[in-house]
């Protein structure tokens, strides 16, 4: 157990939907990571925030969002959701990565079916 | 941009076998390199990173890997393998502060330890 939590665990919905992923860090992480991981893509990184604020983006879609809350749990919204978008989508923290290092613990991930 | 390569896709070994998986990165600067395992069904676990120093590092359940800065390369290896190490490895480099140093991963290497 990474500490790193993510619910729901999976999620079947419809084309052209919204869905919503949680996910909370480690105690006393301060930065959270959104991955996806799909057979055709392989893992790649979404977006980053660090203590409520946005920091970098990835391969992240205009229909994807994501926030992080005073709690420091974050969420990733997904809308007009496509047959693509079917993947696990992975939550990583970490301290800080400006700290000079920047080990990452995953969450268990939620599974996406788009259908 | 980093990248990162690894490549063996599948490898199908007997038990107490010896395992090289092999992994390289482009990139120029300073790196922080890192082995994941994912187990079937499960989230990815930090097997063993490298930030600096001992070139040769030594992991969880008897992995090590060896980070050849000559080469690019940052192979994983374990002298005998166990049925329980099927699983799925990922090699990663961290990104640059642009990227909020987000992991760049490979394509990952199925392992499949037969009995």
């Amino acid at each position: 157990d990474s500490g790193v939590t993510q619910t729901p665990k999976h999620l079947i919905t419809a084309t052209g939907q919204r869905v919503t992923l949680r996910c909370s860090p480690r105690s006393g992480d301060l930065s959270v990571y959104w991955y996806q991981q799909s057979l055709d893509q392989g893992l790649q990184f979404l977006i980053q925030y660090y203590n409520g604020e946005e920091r970098a983006k990835g391969n992240i879609l205009e229909r994807f969002s994501a926030q992080q809350f005073p709690d420091l749990h974050s969420e990733l919204n997904l809308s007009s959701l496509e047959l693509g978008d079917s993947a696990l989508y992975f939550c990583a923290s970490s301290v800080d990565p400006l700290a000079g290092v920047n080990e990452q613990y995953f969450g268990p991930g939620t599974r996406l079916t788009v259908t | 941009a980093q990248s990162v390569s690894q490549h063996n896709h599948h490898v199908i070994l007997s038990e107490a076998a010896s395992l090289e998986l092999g992994c390289n990165y482009s990139y120029g600067g300073t790196v922080n390199l890192f082995w994941y395992v994912q187990y079937p069904g499960q989230h990815l676990q930090l097997l063993l990173k490298y930030f600096s120093g001992d070139p040769l590092v030594k992991g969880i359940k008897g992995f090590e890997a060896e980070f050849i800065k000559s080469k690019f390369s940052f192979n994983l290896r374990k002298p005998s393998v166990q049925w329980s190490d099927t699983a799925e490895y990922f090699c990663a480099v961290n990104g640059e502060a642009n990227s909020g140093y987000a992991l760049n991963f490979g394509k990952g290497t199925s392992l499949l330890v037969t009995p």
